[in-house]
């Protein structure tokens, strides 16, 4: 069965806090997302990575920075934790084959900042 | 970029009755559009997708019909049961990735 696993289900940090979203996936996809959903905004992306090591801004990259370092993990990490973070962070991936494949998510993190 | 618009954003049925969500976007090289459903505490999940050289695809009480000119499609679920209450989102595809409606909540009344 496929999967996509996010490490957390929920957090609670504090502001100004380092924050790391942990992502896997073991269908040897290529493209990993991560968006964040909010009431009335529907999903919005955040970062997505095409590859190893290489990563692309999406609609609302302020505040984000990514990380892939190996294909089937990808980290989404809150520089400086702030309260309009507070969020649900779902993580996807697709296969590149073909134009236009299923987006496999993950079970979400929501995030609480304090 | 593509931009993928949903309506209604919320709908309420009697068990037993059709829904239907409807979704316009407005890249016309977007070629792939499916169509997700998010349970409460869940992440969304495929319920079905169609590509731009068909214009409806059916499975079980679902389905899925799409007008490339009018740069519209629907999803349409009949006989609806309570499971069918969630929140479901359209999107469509461009540059490899996928651009999201706002999601549509469907409740089901017994």
């Amino acid at each position: 069965d496929v999967k996509v696993t996010q490490s957390s289900r929920y957090l609670v940090k504090r502001t100004g806090e380092k924050v790391f979203l942990e992502c896997v996936q073991d269908m040897d996809h290529e493209n990993m997302f991560w968006y964040r959903q909010d009431p009335g905004l529907g999903l919005r992306l955040i970062y997505f990575s095409y590859d190893v090591k290489m990563k692309e801004k999406g609609d609302i990259p302020e505040g984000y920075s990514v990380s892939r370092e190996k294909k089937e993990r990808f980290s989404l990490i809150l520089e400086s934790a702030s309260t309009n973070q507070t969020s649900m962070y779902l993580c996807a991936s697709s296969s590149q084959q073909g134009a236009g494949t299923e987006a496999f998510f993950g079970q979400g993190t929501r995030l609480t900042v304090v | 970029g593509e931009n993928v618009e949903q309506h209604p954003s919320t709908l309420s049925v009697q068990e037993g009755d059709s829904a239907v969500i409807k979704c316009t976007y407005s890249d016309s090289a977007s070629n792939y559009f499916p169509w997700y459903k998010q349970e409460l505490g869940k992440g969304p999940q495929l319920i079905i997708d169609i590509r731009s050289n068909v214009g409806e695809k059916k499975d079980q009480r679902i389905a899925v019909t799409l007008n490339k000119t009018a740069k519209h499609f629907s999803l349409h679920i009949t006989e609806t049961q309570p499971e069918d209450s969630a929140v479901y989102f359209c999107a469509a595809s461009f540059n490899n990735r996928l651009a999201f409606g706002k999601g549509n909540q469907v409740v089901v009344i017994p």
